[in-house]
């Protein structure tokens, strides 16, 4: 697509609910990354996809938040469990191979709200 | 521990005042500096500097880049209300694709 698309623009659930949380990456870029950012923070990285295999996941909190990106191309976000200290909004980007440190293009991003 | 540090957190100002937000960073393995816009929820991309002392340029913003104090600054002139935002910077890092953001800088524009 011309840029990258995230789905849905919100979400609210109760604590304790799984949630998935989709990005649909420009078309041809083969570096996907998911970012969380809190209210009043910049950007936290989570998790660094190549193609389909995650290259980098050391940002992820704990296990309960799991990525996938099985054909390379759209990517999910998933958490169980929820807690009220994931409310956030979820940001994806991607960008050409190996290009990360020269910046990305962001998603407008899902607003989690765990109530 | 990387880390990326930006001043004023909040900063309000006139239309038409010109402003310089700062960031400071300690990175391991520096590979560049870059600069976001951010409006609503997208971050949009404004600069990415890996050179020390050569200005980038776009309109009435400019960034400079002082990799000797891990310092770049962002200038914006003759402020308009569309300036309003919150403006992030990140750094890069060689061999590695995850860029270390600051906290941001809310920049408002009054009228």
């Amino acid at each position: 697509g011309a840029g990258v698309s995230q789905t849905p623009s919100n979400k609210v659930t109760e604590k304790g609910k799984y949630v998935e949380l989709r990005c649909d990456p420009i078309s041809g870029h083969t570096a996907l990354y998911w970012y969380r950012q809190s209210l009043g923070q910049g950007p936290e990285f989570l998790i660094y996809f190549q193609g389909t295999g995650a290259a980098d996941d050391s940002g992820l909190p704990n296990d309960r938040f799991f990525a996938v990106r099985p054909e390379g191309s759209v990517s999910t976000l998933k958490i169980q469990r929820t807690e009220r200290g994931d409310s956030a909004v979820y940001l994806c980007a991607s960008s050409l191979s190996g290009q990360g440190a020269y910046g990305y293009t962001f998603g407008s991003g899902t607003r989690l709200t765990v109530v | 521990e990387d880390k990326v540090v930006q001043s004023p957190l909040s900063l309000v100002v006139h239309e038409g005042d010109t402003v310089t937000l700062n960031c400071s960073y300690e990175v391991t393995n520096f590979r560049s500096l870059l600069w976001y816009k951010q409006e609503k929820k997208a971050p949009t991309f404004l600069f990415m500097l890996t050179s020390s002392g050569i200005e980038k340029k776009s309109g009435r913003l400019s960034s400079i880049l002082d990799k000797k104090e891990l310092f770049s600054i962002l200038n914006i002139t003759a402020t308009q209300t569309g300036d309003s935002a919150i403006y992030l910077c990140a750094g890069g890092i060689q061999g590695a694709q995850k860029l270390v953001f600051g906290q941001g800088t809310r920049l408002t524009i009054n009228p």
